[in-house]
């Protein structure tokens, strides 16, 4: 079965650079979230979108932007980066369909700024 | 506000045996989901089990229960027959119904299984 797929994996940016996250959900998913998860910690809630629009915003910080496109795939873009940002950043989507609301997971991007 | 808190931050448990992993959690709402998710070293975020706050019998998967306390809000994993595999962190989760509603996780437990 497809899974959530998430580009690059792996990361290394300097600080003050721009990186691009990309996510592609699994088929016919129509809501994406995004997460971050510093080293040690616990996923937190980045921000979400249903059928293209923005659903909910968590502790995002105003230098990230994101959105979702017309075949529902995300990308999240980070500006002026900072030592602080280097986490796993994850993907997850469902769909109002899934059983139990459902979010499936991709494999994460690592970044790393340096 | 949810709030989500595993008291653990380490459990170990011998190959075989049985562990049990606690999670509390907080909320006015009176129909949510819950969930364990098991993040190995891969750090992969795999789900484990699921419970509708709605429904008042435990789930099961496997050798993988829960013991659901709605009033206590208590929402512990029970692992039976623990494996090498097994070894990973482990993090509950809340969830409001609605569609697009975002995870609420706590702050994990690393279960280390020994041969």
């Amino acid at each position: 079965a497809a899974g959530v797929i998430q580009s690059p994996r792996h990361l290394i940016k300097e600080k003050r650079e721009t990186a691009t996250l990309k996510c592609y959900p699994i088929p016919r998913h129509d809501t994406v979230y995004w997460y971050q998860q510093g080293p040690g910690q616990d996923p937190q809630f980045l921000i979400s979108f249903y059928e293209k629009m923005q659903s909910d915003k968590g502790s995002i910080p105003d230098r990230f932007s994101a959105q979702q496109f017309s075949d529902y795939h995300s990308e999240l873009n980070m500006s002026s980066l900072e030592l602080g940002d280097s986490a796993l950043y994850f993907c997850a989507s469902s769909s109002p369909t899934t059983p139990g609301d459902e979010q499936y997971f991709g494999p994460g991007t690592r970044l790393t700024v340096t | 506000a949810q709030t989500v808190t595993q008291s653990q931050p380490e459990m170990s448990v011998q190959e075989a045996e049985t562990v049990t992993l606690s999670c509390t959690y907080d909320t006015s709402e009176n129909n949510y989901y819950l969930f364990w998710y098991k993040q190995p070293p891969s750090r992969q975020m795999i789900l484990v089990i699921r419970q509708e706050a709605y429904k008042q019998q435990n789930a099961t998967e496997n050798r993988f229960s829960v013991n659901f306390q709605k009033a206590a809000k208590s929402f512990s994993l029970k692992i039976s027959d623990s494996q090498l595999g097994d070894t990973a962190m482990y993090f509950c989760a809340f969830m409001k119904p609605t569609n697009t509603d975002k995870l609420i996780f706590g702050t994990g437990t690393r279960l280390q299984v020994f041969p």
